[in-house]
C-alpha cells in the first residue's frame, strides 16, 4: 500500500519549546516527492515544503526544518522556538500516480501555548 | 492567499438538495483537484481534471460530479445530498498534469453543513 502514517494525534507545547512532527510513508515508486502542509484554525490549507527521494539533505527554513530519511521512511519535520501562531494541523502527504492526487496523512494537530 | 479562490465559503442546505461548489485555479494553472475533508475520513482525493479533461478519480460518490470549463474554473456539483456529505471540500491546482513535479496549492474551502 502507498500511504502515510503520521501517529502523532496531538501534541501540546508551551511557547519557545521545540517540536518534532513525525511522518512516516510507504510506497512503491524508487522515485517520489513528499509534501507537508499546515491547516491554521482558520481552515486553508498551506503548502509548507516538497522534497524528492534524491535529497535527503536536511531543509531549513527559518524556524522550519525537514529531516528527510529514506532508510526509515520517514520525514519528519522540526519546529524550534514555536510561536503560537504555530497552532495548527500539520498533514504530511505523498502524490500518486503521477501527481494526479495527493494522499494525506490523518494529520497532526500542534497546540502552542502562550 | 494561494491564488485559489473557492465559492461559497459557507453552505448550508437539507438533505435531498442539490449544491454546486465552484473554484478558480491560480492563473496558469490547468489542472484542478478537489478533495474532502470530514472528521471521520479525513482529507479525501475525489478528482482531477486537467485542461477540461477528467484525469483521475478518488473515492467520488455517483452522486458528486464535476467539470472544468474552457475558461479553466471548475465545479463540483453534489447532488441527493445525505448528511454525511457535510465537510470541507477543497479545491487545488497546480500547473500540469502527470509526470511533473509540481504542487498543489489550495484553495480556502466551501463548508458544506447538510441538515
Amino acid at each position: 500500500a502507498q500511504k502515510v502514517t503520521q501517529a502523532q494525534t496531538e501534541i501540546s507545547v508551551v511557547e519557545k519549546e521545540d517540536v518534532t512532527l513525525d511522518c512516516v510513508y510507504e510506497t512503491r515508486d524508487t522515485t517520489y516527492y513528499l509534501f507537508w502542509y499546515k491547516q491554521p484554525p482558520s481552515g486553508e490549507l498551506v503548502f509548507l515544503i516538497r522534497r524528492n527521494s534524491f535529497d535527503e539533505q536536511n531543509e531549513i527554513s527559518g524556524r522550519y526544518s525537514w529531516n528527510f530519511q529514506k532508510s526509515t521512511s520517514s520525514f519528519n519535520f522540526t519546529i524550534t522556538a514555536s510561536q503560537v501562531v504555530d497552532s495548527a494541523v500539520y498533514f504530511c502527504a505523498l502524490p500518486l500516480y503521477g501527481f494526479q492526487k495527493l494522499v494525506f496523512g490523518t494529520g497532526t494537530r500542534l497546540l502552542v501555548s502562550p | 492567499d494561494s491564488g485559489v479562490t473557492q465559492t461559497p465559503k459557507h453552505l448550508i442546505t437539507a438533505t435531498g438538495q442539490r449544491v454546486t461548489l465552484r473554484c478558480s485555479p491560480r492563473s496558469g494553472d490547468l489542472s484542478v483537484y478537489w478533495y474532502q475533508q470530514s472528521l471521520d475520513q479525513g482529507l479525501q482525493f475525489l478528482i482531477h481534471y486537467y485542461n477540461g479533461e477528467e484525469r483521475a478519480k478518488g473515492n467520488i460518490l455517483e452522486r458528486f460530479s464535476a467539470q472544468q470549463f474552457p475558461d479553466l474554473h471548475s465545479e463540483l456539483n453534489l447532488s441527493s445530498l445525505e448528511l454525511g456529505d457535510s465537510a470541507l471540500y477543497f479545491c487545488a491546482s497546480s500547473l500540469q498534469t502527470s509526470g511533473g513535479a509540481d504542487t498543489q496549492y489550495f484553495g480556502p474551502g466551501t463548508r458544506l453543513t447538510v441538515l
